[in-house]
């Protein structure tokens, strides 16, 4: 009930093309899905958040698609580039204290073609 | 703005000792998580601090432990080292203890042999 599943596990695209990364949770508490992209040798960084009161937002050529009745939210990243390659994991998060704080996707490993 | 610090950035250990790893915080923020991050299990939460207070424990063994000073730099303690420790350790940072964007550092990469 605390897992979050992602998918795919890898994804090649080309140049300009549209990336879709997509999550599924299972514990209603959950009520923070950030994104993150990680480079090797870096540790991840924030890229875009929603909240479940809200089911799409946009930060330029990124966009979180919130989907609250079937608990499912994705990453869709247009035009995608080169520079754009990294591995991405969605997030669960909820307030309070307890065990699973932040539960993390198993990531995506995306690859854009020149 | 400085980011997350984490030191050292690399560790080689041999199993049966312990390590300390060392996060400061982006400045102001008073929330420090740590995770660990393998192949095989992806990255997981160990722990996080607020205020000097740890708030939240993941799933890990007594063996892993934190702590967090009043000017909000954390350390994470890892005793009797097993083979299975080799990891990426990240420490991240947020302003609160609530649902708040979370800072990662670029790890600590720590080998047992």
């Amino acid at each position: 009930q605390q897992q979050v599943k992602q998918s795919p596990q890898s994804l090649i695209v080309q140049k300009g093309g549209i990336s879709i990364i997509n999550c599924a949770y299972e514990n209603t508490a959950f009520d923070y899905f950030p994104w993150y992209q990680q480079f090797p040798g870096k540790g991840p960084a924030l890229l875009i958040a929603i909240r479940p009161d809200v089911s799409e937002k946009k930060e330029g050529r990124f966009t979180i698609s919130f989907n609250k009745s079937a608990k499912q939210f994705s990453l869709h990243i247009m035009d995608s580039q080169p520079g754009d390659s990294a591995t991405y994991f969605c997030a669960a998060s909820r307030e309070g204290s307890g065990t699973y704080k932040y539960i993390f996707g198993t990531g995506t490993r995306l690859k854009v073609l020149a | 703005k400085a980011g997350v610090t984490q030191t050292p950035r690399y560790l080689i250990k041999t199993r049966g000792q312990q390590v300390t790893l060392s996060c400061s915080p982006i400045s102001g923020h008073r929330s420090v998580s740590w995770y660990q991050q393998t192949p095989g299990q992806g990255l997981q939460f160990l722990f996080e601090y607020f205020s000097e207070t740890q708030r939240n424990k993941g799933n890990f063994p007594g063996r892993f432990s934190g702590r967090q000073f009043s000017n909000s730099r954390s350390e994470m303690n890892v005793s009797t080292l097993e083979l299975g420790d080799s990891a990426l350790y990240l420490c991240a940072s947020s302003w609160d203890s609530s649902n708040q964007p979370q800072h990662f550092g670029d790890g600590t990469r720590l080998s047992i042999l």
